[in-house]
């Protein structure tokens, strides 16, 4: 199994809603990530896990939450959001912390 | 921090004509580099990268990348471009965050291959 899968593909959310995104992989990489990205743009680094642990996170708001529930799955939770969280929703891993591999994303609209 | 520039918004090729996305890169040490493409609504697909040895590094469906240490260049190159190549691509470089390694982007090239 060499993929990143993200679920689900689309989401559709009003400003009150909670919910969930969740990316897995099992190529057995320690480390990964989540970025945010807006049409034509590269990808925004939010947050970083390394073994399990969360290590980076890059002045996100509270209303977005991650969350490592074991070394394969990672879930980016959403409460409150606002219009401009409307985004692609990226999930990555690496190996070896060279070139990481990214799943297909979440499109996320926010009413 | 590292950082790599594309300087093209968009490139515009000929189906059977060579391509090249231009990446030049400013880093303290050695440069970690990578192509990345990406299809409208998907997520980043890797194309290659540099890391030591061999200039000309050869990824994924017939690209490859000439790493130029006089010039802080990593262009990509395709000899004979598919219309199926237009997409948005990406150059990367590795940084490190905190003690954490982290890819730093560049704002992407569009690619167009006009049939």
């Amino acid at each position: 199994d060499t993929e990143v899968t993200q679920t689900p593909k689309h989401l559709v959310m009003g400003m009150t809603n909670k919910k969930s995104l969740k990316c897995e992989q099992h190529m057995g990489h320690r480390a990964m990530y989540w970025y945010k990205q807006k049409a034509k743009k590269p990808p925004e680094l939010m947050f970083v896990y390394s073994y399990e642990k969360l290590s980076i996170n890059e002045s996100v708001p509270s209303r977005f939450s991650p969350e490592c529930p074991n070394s394969s799955l990672l879930n980016l939770h959403l409460h409150a959001l606002q219009p401009e969280d409307s985004a692609l929703y990226l999930c990555a891993s690496t190996r070896d912390y060279n070139e990481q591999f990214f799943g297909p994303g979440t499109r996320l609209t926010v009413l | 921090a590292q950082s790599v520039a594309q300087p093209e918004d968009q490139v515009n090729v000929a189906e059977g004509n060579p391509l090249t996305v231009k990446c030049t890169y400013s880093v303290s040490g050695n440069p970690y580099l990578f192509w990345y493409v990406q299809y409208p609504n998907r997520g980043l697909q890797f194309l290659l990268k540099y890391i030591t040895g061999d200039n000309l590094v050869k990824g994924s469906y017939g690209f490859e990348a000439e790493f130029n240490k006089s010039q802080t260049s990593f262009h990509l190159k395709k000899p004979s471009a598919l219309v199926s190549d237009s997409a948005l691509y990406f150059c990367a470089v590795r940084d490190l965050l905190r003690g954490y390694s982290t890819l730093t982007f560049g704002k992407g090239t569009m690619l167009l291959v006009s049939p």
